[in-house]
């Protein structure tokens, strides 16, 4: 039972429009959420996140929105660039049995067309 | 070296080899982290250290053995595996098992033949 979901596992979007990436999840314990992204032969590196308590978190070109109500958030690229093309992972995290425990979603291959 | 290697970056084992993979983190953190990806599967947590001491391990089977020295290093001991543990090992660390920002090594490409 894969509590953490992104149910697109592509997507193609021309440079400079918006790139949105889904995921959704379904654990009410986790609380706080994380993008990674992932180029090929490398590891995932962090993007961005956003506690519980909030809805919204903003980084420069990156924004994440938290429906906690319909266990749902979403990352948001605004203009989308080139270098953007790579896999994303949604992560959700809880504290449990000592440690933070991260839970990943199975990634969504974004394409920047130029 | 900076952030955190893995060593190495690639692995063709028979089933009845021992073998090593290897994990360093030059970033001072506190806890360390193994990491599965199987084809067209999510990253799945298999142990976390933290001051190396064993928190975490996900129900992992035993033909995995992980070792902890020191803070800075991990190693994931592999013996008698089977076809199905060919995957993508990853390790990571953070400052400490309650941060929530995982820092990744670029990890070690596993076949077992």
């Amino acid at each position: 039972d894969q509590q953490v979901k992104q149910n697109s596992p592509s997507l193609s979007v021309q440079e400079g429009r918006i790139s949105i990436l889904n995921c959704d999840y379904t654990n009410s314990m986790f609380d706080y959420f994380l993008w990674y992204k992932k180029y090929p032969a490398e590891g995932p590196t962090f993007l961005i996140s956003i506690s519980s308590i909030k809805d919204k978190n903003e980084d420069g070109r990156f924004t994440v929105f938290l429906n906690k109500s319909a266990k749902h958030l979403s990352l948001h690229i605004v203009p989308s660039q080139p270098g953007d093309s790579a896999v994303y992972f949604c992560a959700a995290s809880a504290f449990i049995q000592g440690a933070q425990k991260l839970v990943f979603g199975q990634g969504t291959r974004l394409t920047i067309n130029p | 070296e900076t952030g955190v290697t893995q060593t190495p970056r690639h692995l063709v084992m028979g089933m009845t080899n021992k073998k090593s993979l290897k994990c360093e983190q030059h970033l001072g953190h506190n806890a360390m982290y193994w990491y599965k990806q199987s084809a067209k599967k999510p990253l799945e947590l298999m142990f976390v250290y933290s001051l190396e001491e064993r928190v975490e391990n996900n129900s992992v089977p035993s033909r995995f053995s992980p070792e902890c020295p020191n803070s800075s290093h991990l190693f994931l001991h592999l013996h008698t595996l089977q076809p199905e543990d060919s995957a993508l090992y990853l390790c990571a660390s953070s400052q400490d098992p309650w941060s929530y920002e995982q820092y990744f090594g670029p990890g070690t490409r596993l076949t077992v033949t």
